[in-house]
């Protein structure tokens, strides 16, 4: 069974720090996508990040990154420079069959 | 360029009802998902169609239902409720239903049985 597995219920940083929140896979297939979606209190999923897992290079959006590694099937995603506004449930997600599969999130909160 | 539309955004029912929710996809999108989020069991996959076809379906007893219109959008029906049906479902469009498009979200249905 495809699974997506998220560790951390909750994860605190300080305002312009850095914070990694980690994520963990499994799959049989050998080419799919990877997502982080961020769900602030307005509960819209937002897209964050997104890793073709056949690309060895680590995608990367302004603050956001993320570390792949394939072979540990490891998604982690760094957020630099924390902002308030990045204080949200972050899901990770992988793509399969025409659905997302996805994990329990990780609750960021940002200490001003 | 409008988002996702779902409508409405909060419902309260009673046990044994049956409810409708709808989703507008954004303009051009044919491929429109649906996920039921609840704090239990976190995000689960309900159904995905494209061009009013169902190519998925997770695993939701036959109470919950959908259907795609040639328009594009999107209903979802749960008939008998049940208190554990209570839950946000969310919908997302996407372009052409492929992997590599992003998919965008709706603000969600927040459902209450009571």
């Amino acid at each position: 069974a495809q699974t997506v597995t998220q560790s951390q219920p909750e994860m605190s940083v300080q305002e312009a720090e850095t914070v990694t929140l980690s994520c963990t896979y499994d799959t049989s297939e050998s080419d799919y996508y990877l997502f982080w979606y961020k769900q602030p209190p307005s509960r819209q999923m937002i897209l964050v990040i997104r890793q073709e897992a056949y690309k060895q290079q680590n995608a990367t959006e302004n603050r956001f990154s993320v570390n792949f590694q394939k072979a540990a099937k490891s998604f982690s995603l760094k957020i630099s420079d924390s902002q308030l506004g990045d204080a949200a449930m972050y899901f990770c997600a992988h793509d399969s069959n025409y659905q997302l599969i996805w994990g329990a999130g990780t609750k960021l909160i940002i200490k001003p | 360029k409008a988002g996702v539309t779902q409508t409405p955004r909060y419902l309260i029912k009673t046990r044994g009802q049956q409810v409708t929710l709808s989703c507008s996809p954004i303009s051009g999108h044919r491929s429109v998902s649906w996920y039921q989020q609840t704090p239990g069991q976190g995000l689960q996959f309900l159904f995905e169609y494209f061009s009013e076809t169902q190519r998925n379906k997770g695993n939701f007893p036959g109470r919950f239902s959908g259907r795609q219109f040639s328009n594009s959008r999107s209903e979802m029906n749960v008939s008998t409720l049940e208190l554990g049906d209570s839950a946000l479902y969310l919908c997302a469009s996407k372009i052409q239903g492929k992997r590599t498009t992003e998919a965008f979200f709706g603000q969600g249905t927040r459902l209450t049985v009571v």
